[in-house]
């Protein structure tokens, strides 16, 4: 079975800090990993996905996430934090051939001005 | 066109009610999904479409019903809904399966009352 934890569900930053939000997961089998943004009243959107080519992976508005088989996380960055990151963030996990994405508790992103 | 559509963005009816949530894809996907998501919860699954036959049923009530009348649209029919059915309903598709990237529609938001 699948599962991912999102450490921390309330993040806190200064503009212009950096942006460090945790996903560790668990899997039997090599996993995907997802990063989705939902901003209040709206659906999800994909801001990167790891399937297993380049363990680095960039995404949308700036933001990357980079595959640790040995620590089983995929922790999502940013250098700079901008006010419009203000969100909440989904870490996600699937497998090939699977019947499920698996998603994290999330975890809200303020962003200080 | 990378968008997923759904109507009504509101939608308020009362637990006697028959009212249907509808979904519409252009991009040629194959693979499309029903999730509920609850304030500050992450969304769950909750119907897929595969090649316009339901594949996957997640112990859902019957008092929600998927239809898929061809590739590109989806709908759930509900009917006898109960107040705890109120959240947030979000479309989503993908070329494939659930391992390939989602992409997700604005969401329904559902008040029962």
């Amino acid at each position: 079975a699948q599962s991912v934890t999102q450490l921390g569900s309330h993040v806190s930053v200064s503009e212009g800090a950096l942006v460090l939000l945790r996903c560790n997961y668990s899997s039997s089998v090599p996993p995907y990993l997802f990063w989705y943004v939902q901003y209040p009243n709206q659906g999800l959107q994909l801001l990167l996905k790891y399937t297993s080519a380049a363990t680095l992976v960039k995404g949308i508005n700036g933001f990357e996430a980079e595959f640790k088989k040995s620590e089983t996380s995929f922790h999502l960055t940013k250098p700079s934090a901008h006010m419009s990151d203000a969100a909440e963030y989904f870490c996600a996990v699937s497998v090939p051939g699977a019947n499920n994405l698996f998603f994290g508790t999330g975890t809200r992103l303020t962003v200080i001005p | 066109d990378t968008e997923v559509t759904q109507t009504p963005k509101h939608l308020v009816m009362g637990m006697t009610n028959k009212k249907s949530l509808k979904c519409e894809q252009h991009m040629g996907h194959r693979a499309m999904y029903w999730y509920k998501q609850k304030a500050k919860k992450p969304p769950e699954l909750m119907f897929v479409y595969s090649y316009e036959k339901l594949s996957i049923n997640e112990s859902v009530p019957s008092r929600f019903s998927p239809e898929c009348p061809n590739s590109s649209l989806l709908n759930l029919h509900l009917h006898a809904l109960q107040p705890e059915d109120s959240a947030l309903y979000l479309c989503a598709s993908s070329q494939e399966g659930l391992s390939d990237t989602q992409y997700f529609g604005p969401g329904t938001r559902l008040t029962v009352l």
